[in-house]
């Protein structure tokens, strides 16, 4: 079963302009993570965020956790061609356990 | 170093045909997961092996599927009488006891 919801499923923006991408998920968890899909294969990890911690930042990517609502986001500024790609959230409720992934968004950035 | 690999990279086979992809994880890592991804969506977590401990297997769709792993190596998923709904890609990942995992290129599986 898919636990994280990503918002939306698809979003086309113009080279430069920020993108913003949300996650909702159902239970409680130890930490959330974002990775990146380029053509339907391998997945590349990007940021990681712990249950305790509210915001994290890394390069132009940021994400911030709100457990109380049980959300997520990320934020990539200053969106480039190479951002194209989709991403997925993903939840683990521990340490080394199986990741329970949402559908992810389909981010298009046009040159 | 050399990351996740797995082989095949694509498969075709017809419906009732057994499949074997295989996935080498990263040297030194100790946990090993197989997931599946349906055109489109999210990835299906499948099995996972951590060290010596038994496989948690609460992923497998069927008793068709099942996985092999030697030690902290290779591993090998295992499709019986495939059927076209197996048709996906299946992606492997490894991770040194920590939480970030570590994907391989996935095998895309196509049951004709």
């Amino acid at each position: 079963s898919q636990q994280g919801e990503e918002d939306p499923q698809a979003l086309s923006i113009q080279e430069g302009e920020n993108a913003t991408m949300n996650c909702s998920y159902k239970t409680s968890i130890n930490n959330l993570q974002w990775y990146r899909q380029n053509s339907g294969r391998g997945l590349v990890h990007l940021i990681l965020i712990r249950s305790n911690e509210r915001e994290k930042h890394s390069g132009r990517l940021r994400v911030t956790l709100d457990t109380s609502k049980k959300s997520s986001s990320l934020l990539i500024t200053a969106s480039r061609a190479a951002d194209t790609a989709s991403y997925f959230c993903a939840t683990a409720n521990s340490g080394n356990t199986p990741l329970v992934f949402g559908k992810g968004t389909r981010l298009s950035v046009i040159a | 170093g050399a990351g996740v690999s797995q082989s095949p990279s694509n498969k075709v086979t017809e419906k009732g045909k057994d499949v074997e992809l295989r996935c080498d994880p990263i040297s030194g890592h100790t946990a090993l997961y197989w997931y599946r991804q349906r055109l489109g969506q999210g990835l299906e977590f499948l099995i996972y092996f951590q060290g010596n401990s038994a496989p948690d297997k609460s992923g497998l769709p069927s008793d068709r599927f099942s996985a092999e792993r030697t030690g902290e190596s290779v591993s090998t998923l295992t499709i019986q009488r495939t059927q076209q709904e197996d048709s996906a890609v299946y992606l492997c990942a490894s991770t040194p006891n920590s939480y970030e995992q570590y994907f391989g290129p996935g095998t895309r599986l196509t049951v004709t």
